[in-house]
């Protein structure tokens, strides 16, 4: 079976720094992909990790543990704009079919 | 940004009636896939297609029909709408099917 999950719901302030967790069991793991989502918008890519580290790419990072089924988001800097939702997904072998966990809703407030 | 068009935006119909939304891209991305997304559920997959003329099944397919005649078109026909099938429905891309996808804007359908 898979399963993933990450907070439902996270608030921030402008400017701060806020980490978003997303814990995976799956089987034929072939990567491990954030997306940004604003309400009522398609998912946008932010990043991709399929090895263990950290991927920095401007203000967001994302960072993989394979061996604990185990990745976070970091947002530095936060910008109003950055209100949206954050969706976890993992990579299956085979096509590359995404499965997406229920995403993290992220308020930032000024 | 990936040249994906989804239509309808939005439809509204009655429950029994058949539907088919459309999804179509001018990148020539061999990989389109169809999704559902719903409150508490976040994207499931309904249906993925890897070549023309080659599809097969995702997470919920039940109720739910492809056709993929062409590289740039990728229809999903519910076959008899039901309220259940009231869902905001992405198609996605992938080049390579081993890279993100590109969303499409999403139809908003309504089954009444």
């Amino acid at each position: 079976g898979q399963n993933i999950d990450q907070p439902t719901e996270m608030t921030a302030t402008e400017g701060a720094i806020v980490q978003i967790n997303c814990t995976y069991q799956t089987s034929g793991f072939n990567g491990l992909f954030w997306y940004q989502q604003h309400a009522g918008e398609a998912p946008t890519f932010l990043s991709y990790n399929v090895l263990d580290g950290l991927e920095e790419k401007g203000r967001f990072s994302s960072f993989l543990s394979r061996s604990k089924g185990y990745s976070y988001l970091l947002l530095k800097e936060l910008q109003m704009k950055d209100s949206a939702s954050y969706l976890c997904a993992v990579g299956n072998t085979g096509f590359q079919k995404l499965v997406f966990g229920t995403g993290t809703r992220l308020l930032v407030s000024p | 940004d990936a040249g994906i068009t989804q239509s309808p935006r939005h439809k509204v119909t009655e429950t029994g009636t058949p539907v088919t939304l459309r999804c179509h891209q001018t990148e020539n991305h061999r990989y389109m896939y169809w999704y559902r997304q719903d409150p508490g559920h976040g994207l499931r997959l309904i249906h993925y297609s890897y070549g023309v003329k080659d599809t097969d099944k995702g997470e919920v397919s039940d109720g739910y029909s492809v056709s993929r005649s062409k590289t740039e078109d990728f229809l999903l026909t519910l076959e008899s709408a039901t309220s259940s099938q009231t869902s905001v429905y992405f198609c996605a891309i992938s080049e390579s099917g081993f890279g993100g996808y590109t969303f499409g804007s999403g139809t908003r359908l309504t089954v009444v």
